[in-house]
């Protein structure tokens, strides 16, 4: 199947701090979909990306599909402590139709 | 509007038993996926259905697990013969229409198998 890189693995902030992570493919994507995940809880849709270059806000997160198509940016501003969590990126290939890869996660801790 | 629904949320077998797994989708939604994840990992795909069709299952093991979704009543998720390495979280998702056409995938909180 598809590998999805996501970085970094974790992360350890100030409250207050920004926080920038990503996530690559080896193959060109035609979606991209960021998720927060807390424990014992499904993942939660944050943003949805669908054209190359895009730049879409939903509140302090801001991310974008990158240009090649092969990536993808998760910006979070102004971080507060219910930032913690674990942040996944989901990528669908535009030549298979039906899956959506996910990356391992970037785990995200805000010190108060 | 109530969101995708999984049960039971915790669920202990002995290996050998077998484990049913139910979600039911957001409403108005007729498209399901069911993912595996394992602990400190991403979601591993299994396999996508609609109502009383399997779509894709790529990413389902040949042997032992299978999945319905029903004309009527829940997607299950069926694992026969269970043994300690199916002990993951399992997450249904559910959309619209097929993913293809720009949509998104919504989560349930997912099911905890542990097997003993």
């Amino acid at each position: 199947g598809q590998q999805l890189n996501q970085s970094p693995q974790s992360m350890f902030i100030q409250e207050g701090e920004d926080v920038s992570m990503n996530c690559t493919s080896s193959s060109i994507f035609n979606t991209w979909l960021w998720y927060k995940q807390d424990p014992g809880e499904g993942p939660v849709l944050l943003i949805a990306l669908y054209k190359a270059g895009e730049l879409t806000s939903n509140g302090r997160l801001t991310a974008q599909f990158g240009i090649t198509r092969k990536d993808s940016f998760l910006n979070i501003s102004a971080s507060i402590p219910s930032d913690v969590g674990i942040y996944f990126c989901a990528g669908q290939p535009y030549n298979t139709g039906n899956q959506f890869y996910f990356g391992t996660g970037t785990s995200l801790t805000v010190i108060p | 509007n109530a969101g995708v629904m999984q049960n039971p949320r915790h669920l202990v077998r002995r290996r050998g038993q077998e484990a049913r797994l139910r979600c039911s989708p957001m409403k108005g939604h007729s498209h399901v996926y069911w993912y595996r994840q394992l602990p400190e990992e991403g979601l591993k795909f299994m396999v996508y259905l609609q109502k009383e069709n399997i779509i894709d299952e790529s990413g389902m093991p040949k042997e032992r697990f299978s999945a319905e979704f029903p004309k009527e009543g829940p997607s299950i998720l069926r694992i026969q013969q269970v043994v300690r390495g199916d002990s993951a979280a399992y997450f249904c998702a559910s959309s619209p229409r097929q993913v293809a056409t720009n949509e998104k995938l919504f989560f349930g909180s997912g099911t905890q198998l542990s097997v003993l």
